[in-house]
């Protein structure tokens, strides 16, 4: 069965340090996956996705099909990434997208 | 507002009512869903459709009921028979983002408190 697993339920560094939040699937076929952030008060909104290879805020995330992982990352947290993370993978298509638990960041000054 | 309304935002219920939460989208997209957010569960998959006058059930459907007769709207009822329907409910829909990777656009929620 499809799974997306994030291990960490609250991560929580300094500002200026490093962030990886960490999300495993579980897929037999060809993943697309992405990252989607809930700020507060705010809606749940697209962060990355991994076909597109793009940076966005900093963060940045490859698809290791090897190890079928797909990390968040970014070199020096901000204050206003605090937030929680849900990874997610997507059949294809317009068919389901299958969510992790997600993962609160939270950066103290 | 984004593209995707839904209402109430917040609505109380007593046990042994049901209830119907609105959402309606103005982007043309073909396919809607709606996800069941609780803490440290994530986001839970309840209906879906990808045509109108089509729906599947997903991995929660159970004591959820929907319709979609028209493109714009996917009203989701939350019947008596929830175990559990205190919960945030999201809205979502599908469409071409850019480099033709299909991305979930979700409205604001509503949070529905059974009393």
């Amino acid at each position: 069965a499809q799974r997306v697993t994030q291990p960490e339920k609250l991560l929580s560094v300094f500002k200026g340090a490093p962030v990886e939040l960490k999300c495993n699937y579980s897929y037999s076929g060809s993943p697309e996956l992405f990252w989607y952030v809930q700020y507060s008060r705010q809606r749940l909104q697209l962060l990355l996705r991994h076909i597109s290879r793009e940076s966005i805020k900093g963060f940045t995330a490859d698809l290791n099909k090897g190890e079928t992982s797909f990390h968040l990352k970014k070199p020096f947290a901000q204050e206003e990434d605090s937030a929680m993370y849900y990874c997610a993978l997507s059949l294809g298509g317009f068919q389901k997208l299958v969510f992790g638990t997600g993962t609160r960041l939270l950066v103290s000054p | 507002d984004g593209g995707i309304t839904q209402s109430p935002k917040y609505l109380f219920r007593k046990e042994g009512q049901n209830v119907t939460l609105s959402c309606e989208q103005n982007l043309n997209h073909d396919a809607m869903y709606w996800y069941r957010q609780d803490p440290g569960q994530g986001l839970r998959l309840i209906y879906y459709s990808q045509i109108v006058n089509d729906f599947q059930k997903g991995d929660i459907a159970e004591g959820y009921s929907v319709s979609r007769e028209k493109k714009e709207s996917f009203p989701l009822t939350v019947t008596s028979a929830q175990k559990n329907p205190t919960a945030f409910y999201l809205c979502a829909t599908i469409g071409q983002g850019l480099s033709g990777a299909n991305v979930l656009t979700f409205g604001a929620g509503s949070r529905l408190t059974v009393l």
